[in-house]
């Protein structure tokens, strides 16, 4: 069975500093995307970043990067500079197997807030 | 119009009506998604459409009804809810069959259930 897990329930940091949130991650599938969406209080899922299990290169966008280590099947996102307007739930999420139906997996989130 | 838009935004029912949850997008996805956010509780997947076909029906209760006419239309359809039912509810699309795409949500129906 496929599973996420992200081990930080809030994290806290201030303005200008750079944060690391958790992910680990379970499957059997040998190919497989792992995914970060932002969920500020409105509600919306917004995209972060991508990575694919045959991806050598660390993703990154912008201010986010992904630190996949594949060995210890963990996918931790690294957010550089925080601002302010980075202040939101964070989740980790999995798309495993190319079979029809297959549907992104999440991890129980993790609350970042961002102090001046 | 482009991404994913679902409609309406906020919803407030009674234990007794029916109301129906409508999710559109535009982006050419041939997958559709309802997922159920509660308080303090990961996204819970509740139905998932391929090709306009139910593929997965996550042991959600019959009082949540599916429908999906279309590749670009989804319904929820809602009836005898209970209070617990209360919460954010998120429709997604995307492409199936390939795990380097992600999915695009709509902003979601917060519904209330008195």
């Amino acid at each position: 069975a496929q599973k996420i897990t992200q081990t930080q329930p809030g994290m806290f940091v201030q303005e200008k500093e750079a944060v690391t949130l958790d992910c680990t991650y379970d499957t059997s599938d040998q190919s497989y995307g792992l995914f970060w969406y932002k969920q500020p209080s409105s509600g919306e899922m917004i995209f972060l970043i991508y990575q694919g299990s045959y991806d050598e290169q660390n993703a990154t966008e912008g201010r986010y990067s992904l630190n996949f280590q594949k060995a210890r099947k963990s996918a931790n996102l690294v957010i550089s500079a925080s601002q302010l307007g980075d202040s939101a739930m964070y989740f980790c999420a999995m798309r495993g197997g190319n079979q029809a139906g297959t549907a992104l997996i999440f991890g129980k989130g993790t609350t970042l807030s961002v102090s001046s | 119009e482009t991404g994913v838009t679902q409609t309406p935004r906020h919803l407030v029912m009674g234990m007794t009506n029916k109301k129906s949850l409508k999710c559109e997008q535009h982006l050419g996805h041939n997958a559709m998604y309802w997922y159920k956010q509660s308080a303090k509780k990961p996204l819970e997947l509740m139905f998932v459409y391929s090709l306009e076909e139910r593929v997965e029906n996550n042991s959600v209760p019959s009082r949540f009804s599916p429908e999906c006419p279309n590749s670009s239309h989804l319904f929820l359809h809602l009836h005898t809810l209970q209070p617990e039912d209360s919460a954010l509810y998120l429709c997604a699309s995307s492409q199936d069959g390939t795990v380097n795409y992600g999915y695009t949500f709509g902003s979601g129906t917060r519904l209330t259930v008195v």
